[in-house]
Formats: C-alpha cells, sequence, structure tokens
C-alpha cells in the first residue's frame, strides 16, 4: 500500500508568487496534518483536519495561506503571495484518528522562493 | 524552554559504535513517537510507545512515562544510519510536539 504521497517534491518560485501543495493520505486515515519545517528545525504544525473539517488551524498565517480538504481525503495547502521566509520543507501526514495513534509522513515538498 | 528537548542536537560515531539519542518533555503525554529524517527525504515513523520499550531489528527504544524521557538506541551503528532522529509527542488535544532533532552521522 502506498504511504502518503506529496507533489511536487521541490518547487522554485519567486516572490509574490502563488504556490500550491498536494497531498494523498493514506487510505482510511481520518486525520490530515500539514506541518512547516525550518532548517535544522522539528516540524511545526499548520493546520489538521478530521475528515474534510478543519478542527486546529491557529498556526495557520491566514492571511496567505490556506487549505482545503474538500471530500475527506486529498488535501492542498496554498500560498499566496509567497514571501522569502516561505522557504521550507511543508510536510503532511496522516493518522487512522487523531487519538494519539501512529502517524505517518509524506516525502515533504522543499519550497524555494527567490 | 521547549516542551521536547532532545540530546545531542549532534552526534558523530564510528561504525559499530553503540549509540543512544534522549528524549526529555514536560508536559503529560498519551504517546512518544520516535521518527528518521534522511536528508532530502520524508520522515519515518521508527515506533510508537507510551510505556516500556520496544525493539525492531538494531533499534531499540525505551520510555519512562515518571520520568518524563525516552531514548532511542542504536546497536552495531552502520553509516546508513546515518539521518536526523526526531522525538514527538501526542500531547493533550490531540496535538503532536516535536523535538528539535537530532543529527546523528556515523563514519565507516
Amino acid at each position: 500500500e502506498a504511504g502518503v504521497v506529496q507533489s511536487p517534491r521541490y518547487k522554485i518560485i519567486e516572490k509574490k508568487q502563488p504556490v500550491a501543495f498536494w497531498c494523498n493520505p493514506i487510505s482510511g486515515h481520518n486525520t490530515l496534518y500539514w506541518y512547516l519545517q525550518n532548517l535544522g528545525q522539528g516540524p511545526e504544525l499548520l493546520i489538521r483536519y478530521e475528515n474534510e473539517e478543519a478542527v486546529d488551524d491557529s498556526q495557520l498565517p491566514k492571511d496567505r495561506f490556506s487549505a482545503e480538504r474538500l471530500k475527506g481525503v486529498d488535501s492542498t495547502l496554498k500560498i499566496q503571495p509567497a514571501e522569502l521566509g516561505d522557504s521550507a520543507v511543508y510536510l503532511c501526514a496522516s493518522s487512522l484518528d487523531s487519538s494519539g495513534t501512529e502517524a505517518f509522513f509524506g516525502q515533504g515538498t522543499r519550497l524555494t522562493v527567490v | 524552554k521547549n516542551e521536547v528537548e532532545q540530546s545531542p542536537q549532534n552526534l558523530t560515531a564510528q561504525e559499530g559504535e553503540f549509540i543512544t539519542i534522549n528524549c526529555s518533555y514536560s508536559v503529560g503525554i498519551s504517546a512518544l513517537h520516535w521518527l528518521q529524517q534522511h536528508p532530502g527525504g520524508g520522515i519515518v515513523s521508527l515506533f510508537m510507545l507510551s510505556s516500556g520499550k520496544k525493539k525492531h531489528g538494531r533499534l531499540i527504544a525505551t520510555i519512562n512515562i515518571q520520568e518524563k524521557h525516552s531514548s532511542l538506541h542504536i546497536t552495531a551503528s552502520h553509516p546508513r544510519d546515518s539521518a536526523v532522529y526526531i522525538c514527538a509527542v501526542f500531547r493533550g488535544a490531540q496535538k503532536l510536539v516535536f523535538g528539535q532533532g537530532t543529527r546523528l552521522t556515523i563514519n565507516p
């Protein structure tokens, strides 16, 4: 069975341009997370979905970041407009539920804003 | 002070050495993850544990809930073990909190 799939793996864009990342979680996993990981640091939660509902988006910079999980399966994370400081790895993870079951991570999307 | 602290931050060892990475946390948790992240790669879950000890191949993870401490051990280390090892805890409200990671380099 495929794990969590993210695309693209790498993205280079100019500042002020929009960018979108896509995540396909493991089949049957109700909980989906988007994390941001800066170089040399641990991941930080941006948003957590339970099915199609965003239940924790307190750390999502809503002025430029948006996310959706319309059918409770795939999810997209968008940045518009991108800033230099957005350069980081964006990780998607999924778990069966959010009661403390094991989370599985995708390969991540490395974003470089120039 | 971070809720999850790992030590050391960087560790270099020779092939074959016994490796220990430590994780201390300051909050109540329901479970703890040990994760592995290779350069340019995604994160792989190694263990999830809430008590005692787990073993998988050359990897051993232990947790002491009373002392709020966990360790990850690697026996007979190999250069392919070189990676960043991350400790993450499930805190209240289903929140996964990550440590800063330990960068391990095993030289042949």
